[in-house]
């Protein structure tokens, strides 16, 4: 089992809709997760990190869950800039070492 | 806004030769790290650094590599004798404190071609 899992997609999702992705990890001792967001031929950049009590920035939404081992991501009201690939980023225990997932790609179309 | 930079922005290299590959990490911040990517496939974890050592580092990061912090602004890259394989997108990476580990702030990446 990979250590991070995403779906690679393509998710294709009409312009205002409500689009969520799930991202599994396999080792249970992991303590930090995070959302990176990465345009074509870009560098990634932090989207927003993931706490145990799940948080909300604006039209997005993370969620972790332990007893499952993943985490999700909610947009809401998505526009057309949210194009692009979301990273799924999970932190080593002790070391910070972050295990990086092959990313989600969002398609918003008009 | 404080950021991270990388030069080159693209170096085209000849198999065999030596590169290294610049960044200035933000300048308050505490841990740097490199990464590569390989076009279409996943950011690769590659090698970090804090208080001038490598604090960890990936089984890619082999003798062909190195890392140097030369100055209080400069962090490098070198990859001695290139192979076609070592063509990808290198992004170096900074982070403010090891509590914050997972948060940190990517340069725009240097593509690195091996002819």
């Amino acid at each position: 089992r990979k250590e991070v899992e995403q779906d690679p997609g393509p998710f294709n999702v009409p312009e205002g809709a409500t689009v969520a992705f799930n991202c599994t990890y396999s080792n249970s001792a992991s303590q930090s997760f995070f959302w990176y967001r990465q345009d074509c031929r870009k560098e990634p950049k932090l989207l927003m990190s993931v706490y145990s009590s799940g948080n909300e920035d604006g039209r997005f939404t993370a969620q972790l869950n332990r007893a499952s081992q993943y985490i999700s991501l909610l947009i809401r009201d998505s526009k057309l800039s949210d194009s692009a690939t979301y990273l799924c980023v999970v932190a080593k225990v002790l070391n910070y070492q972050l295990i990086w997932g092959a990313g989600t790609k969002l398609i918003i179309k008009p | 806004e404080p950021e991270v930079t990388q030069t080159p922005s693209h170096q085209v290299t000849q198999m065999g030769q030596e590169v290294i590959l610049r960044c200035v990490p933000i300048s308050n911040h505490l841990y740097f790290y490199w990464y590569r990517q390989i076009l279409g496939q996943k950011v690769e974890f590659l090698v970090s650094f804090y208080n001038n050592e490598i604090s960890e580092k990936s089984e890619i990061f082999d003798d062909q590599f190195s890392v140097e912090r030369p100055d209080g602004s400069n962090f490098t890259l070198k990859i001695r004798s290139t192979k076609l394989e070592d063509s990808a997108m290198y992004f170096c990476a900074s982070s403010p404190a090891l509590a914050r580990g997972g948060e940190q702030y990517f340069g725009p990446g240097t593509r690195l071609t091996v002819t």
